[in-house]
């Protein structure tokens, strides 16, 4: 369906667990996102990375760690979480970051995050 | 600055009937404007992208939308909606405004009854 993997699909958690979603893109491209998306709001942007180095933290808190160890692997690493920050974490791909302002990203389809 | 507004958060049409899904956008540069459909517990999926080329876009499963530089629009349309339609769709803008920019628009879920 799609070149963009994530794992776990569903993830529940309590206020004290660490944990840790895993992206992975087999497309060969240079740039991957974090995406929040929570009911009712705009998908939001956390994170991005553009040949392995971040380029753009969106104001995230802290207790959210992203990790880029090559181009076609992107993790977040959640820590001490909120019961807010439970929403559907998007990871997506595309050519670069350059390149995204006229070509697609490529969706991965998601991790469900609940925060008890 | 960049914004997209999606005008409709909820559109009800009954199967066969057009389709129409309105997005306004504001932009400093000349955009590139993007439709992707997102069904239930599934990642984003591109119907449909302008930039620059020709203003009328044709996509993926029957869907096209019009680049209207006058009116700052980029509605999406359908000529006869299918029960499979029923999904939520989002407008993004996307711009070298402050850097590289893409913004989602709210979305707008589309119901489609028998």
């Amino acid at each position: 369906e799609t070149g963009v993997t994530q794992t776990p699909r569903h993830l529940v958690m309590g206020m004290t667990n660490k944990k840790s979603l895993k992206c992975e893109q087999h497309l060969g491209h240079n740039a991957m996102y974090w995406y929040k998306q929570s009911a009712k709001k705009p998908l939001e942007l956390m994170f991005v990375y553009n040949f392995k180095e971040q380029t753009e933290n969106n104001s995230v808190p802290s207790r959210f760690s992203p990790e880029c160890p090559n181009s076609s692997h992107l993790f977040l690493h959640l820590h001490t979480l909120q019961p807010e920050d439970s929403a559907l974490y998007l990871c997506a791909s595309s050519q670069d970051e350059a390149s995204a302002t006229y070509n697609e990203q490529f969706f991965g389809p998601g991790t469900r995050l609940t925060v008890l | 600055a960049q914004s997209v507004t999606q005008l409709d958060s909820h559109v009800s049409v009954s199967e066969g009937t057009p389709v129409l899904l309105r997005c306004n956008y504001s932009s400093s540069y000349s955009p590139s404007l993007f439709w992707y459909v997102q069904h239930p517990n599934k990642g984003l999926q591109l119907l449909l992208k302008y930039t620059s080329a020709a203003t009328l876009v044709k996509g993926i499963n029957g869907f096209e939308a019009e680049f209207k530089k006058s009116e700052t629009s980029f509605h999406l349309t359908k000529p006869s909606a299918h029960m499979s339609d029923a999904a939520e769709y989002f407008c993004v803008v996307s711009d070298r405004t402050g850097g590289f920019k893409t913004i989602f628009g709210a979305g707008t879920r589309l119901f489609v009854k028998a």
